[in-house]
């Protein structure tokens, strides 16, 4: 069964404290990416890595950092975090088949920020 | 950049009812994929439907490209489908890259 895992699922942290989310899949894709849901703004891609140590920024990079080492994880990091962090994080694998793909999400992380 | 609009907003059903969910587009999109949230819950992967008419279950996705717009049927609706339906679109961006709507909640009262 395919699966994208993330840890931890809840955490507080206060301002300024750093914050390591990590995300992991069994499944050998090449994709990962990291968003951020928040009301009313939807979906945001904060980055996307296309393999090992090839990491782009998405459309909301900043205040964060990633770092993929092996294929299967993949973690985004908030160096010395704010309270506009707060927000339900979600990772995301895929691969592609031929031109199409589909993307895989894990179950979140709920940051809290005070 | 790709703009991905969908309607309605929110919509109300008695179970049995079936739902017609709506997305629309501003560019060309070589990747589309429906997608299901359950309150305070992940995205579920429901269908991936760049062009044409696929089905699974109860679900039925018709995609118009030429038209910039998708489509997702939902056939005899359950109380269980309640949640948000996003729609996610690939703009050939050559990056795997998804832009989402901002979702339709979906009701279904028993």
């Amino acid at each position: 069964d395919m699966k994208v895992t993330q840890m931890p699922r809840y955490l507080i942290k206060r301002m300024g404290e750093n914050v390591l989310l990590e995300c992991g899949q069994d499944m050998s894709h090449e994709t990962m990416y990291w968003y951020r849901q928040d009301p009313g703004l939807g979906l945001q891609l904060i980055y996307i890595s296309y393999d090992v140590d090839s990491n782009s920024e998405g459309d909301i990079p900043k205040g964060y950092r990633v770092s993929r080492k092996k294929r299967e994880h993949f973690s985004l990091i908030l160096d010395s975090a704010k309270t506009n962090q707060t927000s339900v994080y979600f990772c995301a694998s895929s691969s592609r088949t031929g031109s199409s793909y589909e993307q895989y999400f894990g179950p979140g992380t709920r940051l809290t920020v005070l | 950049g790709q703009q991905v609009q969908q309607s309605p907003s929110s919509l109300v059903l008695q179970e049995g009812e079936n739902a017609e969910l709506q997305c629309n587009f501003s560019s060309t999109a070589t990747q589309l994929q429906w997608f299901y949230q359950s309150p305070g819950g992940s995205l579920v992967s429901l269908l991936s439907n760049p062009s044409g008419t696929k089905h699974t279950g109860r679900l039925t996705s018709t995609t118009v490209t030429k038209e910039r717009r998708s489509s997702l049927h939902i056939s005899s609706s359950q109380t269980t489908d309640s949640g948000t339906y996003l729609c996610a679109i690939d703009q050939n961006s050559g990056y795997n890259k998804l832009t989402f709507g901002k979702g339709t909640v979906l009701l279904v009262s028993p």
